[in-house]
C-alpha cells in the first residue's frame, strides 16, 4: 500500500541554524510534491510545490530537494527563527487531483 | 481578502444527532475538499468536488454526505452513522486541477466537532 513517512518525533534546533526535515514515500510515482505548514488550531498553509522534473526549489529561506530515485524529499529552512516554530506537512498525489499527506513533522525551533 | 470560511469553529453534537460543518470560498475555485484530522495522524480525506453538481468520495466518506450546489459552498453532514466523529475538520479548495495534482490547495481554519 502507499505510505508516507515523516520523522514523528520533533525537531529542536537552535535560533539561526538551518532546519531539515524528510518526507519519504513508498509505493507512489508522484508527479509532484507539496509541503504545508500548520499551527496549532489552524489549517495547513500552502509553501512549495516541486515537481519530479525538478530537483530543487528555493523560496526566500525555504528550499526543497525531490529526489525520486531514493523517493524522498528534503525541507530546509536555513537561518531558522522561533516563528518558523510550527507542523509542516508533505503531500502527494493520490490519484486524479487528490493529495495525501504526511502525518506532519513539528519543529521547535529555540531563541 | 479571499479566502476559505468555516463555521462554527466548535461544534458540540449529541448522540444520534446529524451536524452540518459549513465551508464556503471566495477564491473563484473550482476544486473542494473536506478532511478530518486527529491528533498525531495525517489529513485524511472524505470527500472533494471538482465542479458544482458532482462529487466524488475520498477514504473515509462513511457516516459523511456532502452537496456542492454552489461552487463557492461545500457543506458536509456529519450523520449518527459515523460513530467516531470528535475530530478537527478541514475544508480546503483549489484551482481545477488539470492531469495531477499540480494545484496548491488553500485550507479553511477547521471545525472541531465534539460529541456531547
Amino acid at each position: 500500500s502507499q505510505k508516507i513517512e515523516q520523522n514523528s518525533e520533533a525537531l529542536n534546533i537552535q535560533e539561526g541554524k538551518t532546519a531539515t526535515l524528510t518526507c519519504n514515500y513508498t509505493n507512489y510515482s508522484p508527479a509532484y510534491l507539496q509541503w504545508y505548514r500548520q499551527d496549532p488550531g489552524r489549517g495547513p498553509v500552502f509553501l512549495l510545490l516541486i515537481r519530479e522534473n525538478e530537483k530543487e526549489k528555493r523560496k526566500e529561506r525555504l528550499k526543497v530537494t525531490f529526489d525520486t530515485t531514493l523517493k524522498q524529499s528534503l525541507f530546509h529552512i536555513t537561518a531558522s527563527q522561533p516563528a518558523d516554530s510550527a507542523t509542516y506537512l508533505c503531500a502527494l498525489e493520490a490519484g486524479y487531483s487528490t493529495l495525501t499527506f504526511g502525518k506532519g513533522t513539528m519543529l521547535l525551533v529555540s531563541p | 481578502d479571499g479566502g476559505i470560511t468555516q463555521s462554527p469553529k466548535y461544534l458540540f453534537r449529541k448522540e444520534g444527532q446529524n451536524v452540518t460543518l459549513s465551508c464556503e470560498q471566495n477564491l473563484n475555485h473550482d476544486a473542494m475538499y473536506w478532511y478530518r484530522q486527529d491528533p498525531g495522524q495525517g489529513l485524511r480525506l472524505i470527500y472533494y468536488s471538482q465542479i458544482v453538481n458532482d462529487f466524488q468520495k475520498g477514504d473515509i466518506a462513511e457516516g459523511y454526505s456532502v452537496s456542492r450546489e454552489k461552487k463557492e459552498s461545500f457543506p458536509l453532514t456529519v450523520t449518527s452513522a459515523q460513530k467516531n466523529p470528535t475530530a478537527f475538520y478541514l475544508c480546503a479548495s483549489s484551482p481545477r486541477v488539470l492531469g495531477g495534482a499540480n494545484q496548491p490547495q488553500h485550507f479553511g481554519d477547521g471545525t472541531r466537532l465534539s460529541i456531547l
